[in-house]
Parts: C-alpha cells; structure tokens; sequence
C-alpha cells in the first residue's frame, strides 16, 4: 500500500462546476495535510494545509480533513479552465529519529473545459 | 524575494559525466529538500537536511551526493551520472513545524544520454 494515494485522473469537469479531489493516507500519526497545484512543467505550489478534523476554506479551495477515515479531500468551487493542473497532495509525518517527512501522492490531473 | 532559487534549469549530460545541481533559499528555513520527479512517480525524496550541518538520505538516494554548504546552500551531486537519472529535479525548503510547508525552486531538467 503507498503512503499517499490519489486518483491519476484526468478528472475532467465543466466551467463553473465543482472539482473534488481525493486522497487516502496510510500513517495514522500523520500531523498535516497539504495540497499543492503544479502546472504542466512548472513546480509545485502550495494551496492550502489543514491539521484539523473538519473543513477549511479559502477563497474557492475547501480542504477537508477526516483523520478516523484518514481522507483528505479539496474541493474547488467555480471551477474555471485555469485549474487545470495536477494536484498533489502531501502529508506530513514524523519519523522514528524525529524528522518531519513530507510525503506526496503521485497527483490528479483536472481538466476544466469551458 | 527570490524563495527558493535552482541553478540550472535545463542540462544534458553524456553517461559517466559528473555535475552538480546548485539550491539555495532566502527564507532563512532550517530544512532543505532534494526530490525527483519521473512520470506516474510522484516526487521522491532523494536527500534532506534537517538543519545547518547535517544530510541524511531519503528514498532515493543511490547515485547521489549532498553537500549542506551553509544555513542558505544545498547541493545535489551527480557523480557518475546514467540514463535512470534522468528526471526533474526540485529543491524545496521548510521549518520543520508540523503546520509548515515546504517551498519548491522551479526546477532542474536533466537529460542524460
């Protein structure tokens, strides 16, 4: 079983929907949670990070965290063709001499079609 | 402010011939990353630096050298480079709090042929 997984995608939606990405985590000790965008090309680029059970909003992202279920998901209103990326999502973990790895899914790719 | 800064963008290399990949950061961060990117591989850590003075190895790390030069500086080295290097490599920086993320350069494009 991977860490992190993620569905590869494409997950493709129309302009002005809701986009709902998905990631399952393995180490039930993970702390945080993070979603990166990375543009064809480009390199990664922080979204949001959640640590809490619960919803957390920012502008048109929602992060939602469920620790029991160990499930982070982002949610990504209004969808427009600009999202169009992939989205990574990373989770944050302790290891047994005390360094705080980050480990990343292998990403969605999204495609919003106008 | 300039974040994380990669040097070079772009290389290509012939089997056997060494380089180094240069990083450095302005955010005055305490770890420092190493990671490749190969399609439906995901990032993999290859080394990091918890802080100034200490290297330890990732997932990835055979192949590889690192060299934490100072508090700003983190170095990748190739030293006998082959084909199965080549990828995208990205150096990241972070404080080691769990709420803190780490912050990408824009990326080395290594080919080897």
């Amino acid at each position: 079983q991977k860490e992190v997984e993620q569905n590869s995608g494409p997950l493709s939606v129309p302009e002005g929907a809701i986009a709902s990405l998905n990631c399952t985590y393995s180490d039930r000790g993970s702390q945080s949670f993070f979603w990166y965008r990375q543009y064809s090309g480009k390199s990664p680029e922080l979204i949001m990070f959640i640590y809490s059970n619960g919803d957390k909003e920012d502008g048109r992202f929602t992060a939602q965290l469920n620790k029991a279920s160990q499930y982070v998901s982002l949610l990504i209103r209004d969808s427009q063709p600009s999202d169009s990326a992939t989205y990574l999502c990373a989770v944050k973990s302790i290891t047994n001499t005390g360094f705080q790895k980050l480990v990343f899914g292998t990403g969605t790719r999204l495609l919003v079609s106008p | 402010n300039a974040g994380v800064t990669q040097t070079p963008k772009f290389q290509v290399l012939k089997t056997g011939q060494s380089m180094t990949l240069q990083c450095a950061q302005d955010m005055n961060h305490n770890s420092m990353y190493w990671y490749r990117q190969d399609p439906g591989m995901g990032l993999r850590l290859i080394y990091y630096s918890a802080s100034e003075g200490t290297t330890d190895k990732g997932e990835v790390p055979n192949g590889y050298n690192v060299s934490r030069l100072n508090k700003r500086e983190f170095s990748l080295r190739l030293e006998s480079a082959a084909p199965s290097q080549t990828s995208v490599y990205f150096c990241a920086s972070g404080d080691r709090e769990p709420n803190q993320p780490q912050h990408f350069g824009d990326g080395t494009r290594l080919s080897i042929l």
